[in-house]
């Protein structure tokens, strides 16, 4: 069975600032996907990133972007210029691509913006 | 932009009780699922559902849980009898096909079991 693990449980920032969250997971699989979806207070879940296993380049998405190193199982997340509305929970989320593709979170990491 | 709808926002039953939680997938989606979260912890996999049938589900949806889709376009989750540890958010959570989608998630139900 798959694992994800996210080693902190708390990160913070200063506005403007950049930070990386860290993910990483075990699988067995070749071909798989990554996520990153961000839940703030109101307690919804947003995609914010996704990474296919099989493509070699790095997913960004404007201000966010992902560092995925397929051989260590390393899949961290880099939120540049941090804003206020960025403080939320991130969990990193796997997903193989055969089956039914439920998604495998991570313990999350709650990240807090420092004005 | 499409959105997945869930309803009711809040539950608050009592032990012992049934409830039906309602989901309103994106419209041209196959594909759904049931996840809880617990107050502090992580999301969990319930169940999954396709054509009409369940094709996987967790050790956690055992047999008080249960999933339909009624008038095809609702997909309800139902606890006949919900225990005190049942307490926790529920999402529902859709894709399109499989492989290359995104799930999209619901903004949850909370529920509360007195």
């Amino acid at each position: 069975a798959q694992t994800v693990t996210q080693s902190q449980p708390e990160m913070s920032v200063q506005e403007a600032e950049t930070v990386t969250l860290s993910c990483t997971y075990d699988t067995s699989e070749s071909d798989y996907y990554l996520f990153w979806y961000k839940q703030p207070p109101s307690r919804q879940m947003i995609l914010v990133i996704r990474q296919e296993a099989y493509k070699q380049q790095n997913a960004t998405e404007n201000r966010f972007s992902v560092n995925f190193q397929k051989a260590a199982k390393s899949f961290s997340l880099k939120i540049s210029d941090s804003q206020l509305g960025d403080a939320a929970m991130y969990f990193c989320a796997y997903r193989s691509s055969v089956g039914n593709e439920k998604l495998t979170f991570g313990t999350g990491t709650r990240l807090t913006i420092i004005p | 932009e499409p959105e997945v709808t869930q309803t009711p926002s809040h539950q608050v039953t009592q032990m012992g009780q049934e409830v039906i939680l309602r989901c309103v997938p994106i419209s041209n989606h196959l594909y759904f699922y049931w996840y809880r979260q617990i107050l502090g912890q992580k999301v969990e996999f319930l169940v999954s559902f396709y054509n009409n049938e369940i094709s996987e589900k967790s050790e956690i949806f055992d047999d008080q849980f249960s999933v339909e889709r009624p008038d095809g376009s609702n997909f309800t989750l139902k606890i006949r009898s919900t225990k005190l540890e049942d307490s926790a958010m529920y999402f529902c959570a859709t894709q399109v096909r499989t492989s290359t989608d995104t799930q999209y998630f619901g903004p949850g139900t909370r529920l509360t079991v007195l």
